[in-house]
């Protein structure tokens, strides 16, 4: 596709099932970045993905969180034991080369809401 | 790591007016400045950005200068409409994990 792609859209889930969250990046594109956003707050750096290195995980928020990047494109989230207070926007970005030098594009989020 | 500093967290002004929005960060390393504007309920893109080896850019109404001296860079968007109305995030980058800015909520009148 031409731009980043997340899915589902959106999830409701039940408190303590886990979920798996999708991201497909651009083509081409070797960094990849997961953020957080509760409802008017600001973007929650969760992990970031850049070619084949080690993914900097520093700002996931407990070991319920982790997620992985097969082949250098699709990433997937999971969260583990959902609990309401993980209710936010997840936020999907890739970007060109190293990643922080270059424009980030966004995917359109998906939705979480634990019941 | 870096820390990264919106000033102010919220801006009102009337529709016409100028808006300064100002970015501080840390890291002396970082070398590429953006700022992103979120709409209400949609994804974050990119509106302006400058490199470390140009002090101002200009797009139309939206300008980004770059002091980078006193590490911080600013937004300034001249003749403010209603649909500036928004949230504008800074991503100050060099070459770690891009960490946004706290926020600004703008908010236009007319």
């Amino acid at each position: 596709g031409a731009g980043v792609s997340q899915s589902p859209s959106n999830k409701v889930t039940e408190k303590g099932k886990d979920v798996e969250l999708r991201c497909d990046p651009i083509s081409g594109h070797t960094a990849l970045y997961w953020y957080r956003q509760s409802l008017g707050q600001g973007l929650e750096f969760l992990i970031y993905f850049q070619g084949n290195s080690a993914p900097d995980k520093s700002g996931l928020p407990s070991d319920r969180f982790s997620a992985e990047r097969t082949g250098g494109s699709v990433s997937t989230l999971t969260i583990q034991r959902t609990q309401q207070e993980d209710s936010a926007v997840y936020l999907c970005a890739s970007s060109l080369g190293w990643g922080t030098e270059t424009e980030a594009f966004f995917g359109q989020g998906t939705r979480l809401t634990v019941v | 790591g870096e820390n990264v500093e919106q000033h102010p967290s919220t801006l009102s002004v009337q529709e016409g007016d100028s808006a300064v929005i100002k970015c501080t960060y840390s890291d002396s390393a970082s070398n590429y400045f953006p700022w992103y504007k979120q709409e209400l309920g949609k994804r974050p893109q990119l509106i302006i950005d400058i490199r470390s080896n140009v002090g101002e850019k200009k797009d139309q109404r939206i300008a980004v200068t770059l002091n980078k001296t006193a590490k911080h860079f600013s937004l300034h968007i001249t003749e403010t409409q209603p649909e500036d109305s928004a949230v504008y995030f800074c991503a100050p980058g060099g070459f770690q994990k891009l960490v946004f800015g706290t926020g600004t909520r703008l908010l236009v009148s007319p």
